[in-house]
């Protein structure tokens, strides 16, 4: 079964210092691995996806995320944080026969001015 | 503009009313999906639909309803809502391999 783990309910970085959200993840196939931002009141907006191409993926918002197969991890990274960065991040994994995700449990963002 | 439409945004309503969450896709989309989502909390799947005719429960164990007789509309009925189904109600729709495209939300409060 697939399942994902993000480490750090809550991070807290300030602005201007790089944002770090770690994501692990198990599977049995090759997944393909995505990444959601949701803002307060708000749905699930998708920021980068992994679909087994490059494995540096380059997202809105200035964000990226490496595959790193060896690690099972999907960590996502900004160099540098903005005030407008402050949400709730999901990770998600998907299986690639019927492509339903199975979702982290999300972490929210803190940008300290 | 190919989109997912989910109204009310808001719904305060009595108890033992009855609801009913519209869910509605532009992008032709097979798959739709129904999730519950305390604030600040974790996602659960509550229903699915892989087409039309097609619902299944998902993972948490709800009192709601769901029906799919067009691809577009994924409506979600309480028959008799109660305090304990305040949350938020999110859409999504989906094309394999392409991730899921969620709607605003329905934040449902119930008094």
């Amino acid at each position: 079964a697939q399942s994902v783990t993000q480490l750090g309910s809550h991070v807290s970085v300030s602005e201007g210092a790089l944002v770090l959200l770690r994501c692990n993840y198990s599977s049995s196939v090759p997944p393909y691995l995505f990444w959601y931002v949701q803002y307060p009141n708000q749905g699930l907006q998708l920021l980068l996806k992994y679909t087994s191409a490059a494995t540096l993926v380059k997202g809105i918002n200035g964000f990226e995320a490496e595959f790193k197969k060896s690690e099972t991890s999907f960590h996502l990274t900004k160099p540098s944080a903005h005030m407008s960065d402050a949400a709730e991040y999901f990770c998600a994994v998907s299986d690639r026969r019927q492509g339903n995700l199975i979702f982290g449990k999300g972490t929210k963002l803190s940008v300290k001015p | 503009e190919a989109d997912i439409y989910q109204t009310p945004r808001y719904l305060v309503i009595g108890t033992g009313k009855k609801i009913t969450l519209e869910c509605s896709q532009t992008m032709g989309h097979d798959k739709m999906y129904w999730y519950q989502q305390d604030p600040g909390m974790e996602l659960h799947l509550i229903h699915y639909s892989y087409g039309v005719n097609s619902t299944e429960k998902g993972d948490l164990s709800s009192e709601s309803t769901v029906s799919r007789i067009r691809t577009e509309h994924f409506p979600l009925t309480l028959e008799s809502a109660r305090p304990s189904h305040t949350s938020q109600y999110l859409c999504a729709s989906s094309e394999v391999y392409y991730g899921y495209t969620f709607g605003s939300g329905t934040r449902l409060t119930v008094v």
